[in-house]
């Protein structure tokens, strides 16, 4: 049972490129999450899915995209990145109480 | 709208002092409440959570914390902190379709 995993651990981005920040649990949540995480401002709800093919905006969905094919999976899109994006992303996923994963700390110059 | 509001953005304390982390949230129904801590370096690990019943909540590490329906707060206290507890401690509250609401977080330093 390996919770919730991320990848990248590290990633450097251009302004403009596109990337995805990948997300999986094995728990059998139906209930996952994005976070971003930026100094002083504590952890802010990016997207979020109640289950397979459901997703909906969560209070700083600009600029991401996310999609929900199955249980496990639930990929963060970056179309075209920004320095304000410059963050460090938290995946979570609980029913109830949220289990979050290790992050991903992006840096777009 | 929902928020949270965490009153002390840094606290230090030296080690074998009391910590109580203060911790008000607005929201018009029904909630859950959570004190997540992360240690440097490290993701979000659970403290302790409140769903109903006694509002006093023990969790892990020997911290407690206690839900004052009256005054919206849930603040976080633990009797003798360590070295060991210098983390950045974030309270969420939970609303509907288990979205989490964060503070801002609150980074305590415990000095030697």
């Amino acid at each position: 049972n390996a919770g919730v995993t991320q990848t990248p651990k590290f990633q450097v981005l251009k302004t403009g490129q596109s990337m995805t920040l990948q997300c999986a649990q094995d728990m059998n949540h139906e209930y996952m999450s994005w976070y971003r995480q930026d100094p002083g401002m504590g952890l802010r709800l990016i997207h979020y899915s109640v289950g397979a093919g459901i997703t909906d905006q969560g209070e700083v969905p600009n600029g991401y995209n996310v999609s929900r094919s199955t249980t496990e999976d639930f990929p963060l899109r970056l179309l075209s990145a920004a320095p304000s994006q410059t963050s460090v992303y938290f995946c979570a996923s609980g029913n109830y109480e949220q289990y979050f994963g290790p992050g991903t700390r992006l840096t777009v110059t | 709208a929902q928020s949270v509001s965490q009153h002390n953005h840094h606290v230090i304390l030296s080690e074998a002092a009391s910590l109580e982390l203060g911790c008000n949230y607005s929201y018009g129904g029904t909630v859950n409440l959570f004190w997540y801590v992360q240690y440097p370096g490290q993701h979000l690990q659970l403290l302790l959570k409140y769903f109903s019943g006694d509002p006093l909540v023990k969790g892990i590490k020997g911290f407690e914390a206690e839900f004052i329906k009256s005054k919206f707060s849930f603040n976080l206290r633990k009797p003798s902190v360590q070295w060991s507890d210098t983390a950045e401690y974030f309270c969420a509250v939970q609303g509907g379709y288990n979205k989490l609401i964060f503070g801002a977080g609150t980074r305590l330093a415990v000095h030697p």
